[in-house]
């Protein structure tokens, strides 16, 4: 699968938006970019996925860059509870999904 | 969306017992499921790929014979830690595909302690 790149950490103030980048320079026509997010000690949560459009759902918007090399979430007006891991993964459906180390993103009030 | 529910979401097991970990999806016949594994401040690991009516196929360094998995219906996958050692603590996690969808979903996890 291709593999991602994604920022360590992020901080972002409450009420504000969040953008968290991804790189997938490696990324094949058939994969898809998947967004999910872990709050500590739960399973992984779906955000939102796309191909090369751009995607919004009430969570949060998916911008992916016309090469599709990188994609930004974003949450548009971060609160207290949007504190958790976000894993970029590019998956083209049917096996396991493979997960970085993802962003740890902590919200402040 | 979808629900995939683990049973149980925390238990804590003797060295040398063996713990059975339950993976259901409740509203759809799941394909495929998967068992992942994860250690405090660290990242999802696969430990196996389990497809109904078939044997498991397990990751390299992953103990086939200590974690048995078991896919007997299109709604219930069953991960048996045997043995169970301080080292296998662990949070783990399943997931479910729906045949042609584009999402996998996930339990909630189980945490297990081995004391």
């Amino acid at each position: 699968d291709a593999k991602t790149t994604q920022p360590t950490s992020m901080d972002c103030a409450e009420g504000r938006a969040a953008n968290l980048p991804c790189n997938h320079s490696t990324i094949s026509g058939n994969e898809y970019v998947y967004w999910y997010r872990q709050i500590h000690s739960q399973g992984p949560q779906y955000i939102i996925h796309g191909l090369k459009n751009n995607e919004t759902n009430e969570m949060a918007s998916l911008i992916i860059t016309e090469d599709r090399k990188s994609s930004t979430l974003i949450l548009p007006h971060a609160t207290l509870r949007d504190t958790a891991v976000y894993y970029c993964i590019v998956w083209g459906g049917g096996y396991a999904l493979n997960f970085g180390k993802g962003t740890s993103l902590l919200v402040t009030p | 969306g979808a629900v995939v529910s683990q049973h149980p979401s925390w238990v804590i097991c003797k060295s040398g017992t063996s713990v059975k970990i339950e993976c259901r999806s409740l509203d759809f016949q799941a394909t495929t499921m998967f068992w992942y594994r994860q250690f405090p401040k660290q990242s999802l690991m696969l430990m196996a790929t389990s497809n109904e009516g078939s044997k498991a196929t397990y990751e390299q360094g992953v103990e086939k014979d200590k974690f048995l998995i078991n896919h007997a219906s299109l709604t219930l996958s069953t991960l048996t830690v045997t043995s169970a050692h301080p080292e296998d603590s662990s949070f783990y996690i399943c997931s479910a595909l729906r045949q042609g969808d584009t999402e996998a979903f996930f339990g909630q996890g189980t945490r297990l302690t081995v004391v």
